[in-house]
């Protein structure tokens, strides 16, 4: 089965400055990459997502870029705000497979004013 | 944006008693719900997938006749935690989706079992 790793755990940075998490997956036929933000007690919510026929993707401060080769993708968080803090998980699917996801672990980032 | 009722927000029982967690999808209609469970800084676990009007999926492991789902129409599923103990304390998110990937998620049910 499919199989997705997430790094850093751990992000700290300070206001302004941007915010890079990355994930690989193993299953070459996952073609659909969402990225979720959770905050504290609260359901994820989808933020960005990107399929496999598409390299990057860009919604303001927020893009995601995919490397089908590598089997990587990473999401992209420029000018960085407090609120921007909250656990980012990182997810891959496959049409074939209902499109059910398999999770990172989950990265924290913490944006210091 | 789709959005994604859950009820309740939080609930607190007794051990060996059942609980009812209904989730909705509100401006759209659901033709998959997923159910997870999520433990205190970890990802989420999918317990199982369901289509509208048939049986659930349930993922390796998950008991499915402890933790029945019932997804009754395009807009509504149910996770009941049938004698629910200790250990099933925990975050329950259900999740909504059109077959084209995206998943909306509800805002989480918090569960404690004394």
């Amino acid at each position: 089965g499919e199989n997705v790793e997430q790094h850093p755990s751990t992000l700290s940075v300070q206001e302004g400055d941007s915010a890079v998490i990355k994930c690989t997956y193993s299953d070459s036929a996952s073609n659909y990459f969402p990225w979720y933000k959770q905050e504290l007690g609260k359901g994820p919510q989808l933020i960005i997502d990107i399929r496999s026929n598409v390299g990057e993707k860009k919604d303001q401060r927020i893009a995601v870029t995919l490397n089908k080769t590598a089997k990587h993708f990473s999401l992209h968080i420029t000018e960085t705000q407090p609120e921007d803090s909250a656990v980012y998980f990182c997810a891959a699917s496959i049409k074939g497979g209902s499109y059910i996801p398999t999770f990172g672990r989950g990265t924290s980032l913490i944006v210091h004013p | 944006g789709a959005v994604v009722s859950q009820h309740p927000s939080w609930v607190i029982c007794k051990s060996g008693t059942s609980v009812k967690i209904e989730c909705r999808s509100l401006d759209f209609q659901a033709t998959t719900m997923f159910w997870y469970r999520q433990f205190p800084k970890q990802s989420l676990m999918l317990m199982a997938t369901s289509n509208e009007g048939s049986k659930a999926t349930y993922e390796q492991g998950v008991e499915k006749d402890k933790f029945l789902i019932n997804h009754a129409s395009l807009t509504l599923s149910t996770l009941t935690v049938t004698s629910a103990h200790p250990e099933d304390s925990s975050f329950y998110i259900c999740s909504g989706g059109q077959g084209t990937g995206e998943q909306f998620f509800g805002p989480g049910t918090r569960l404690t079992v004394l």
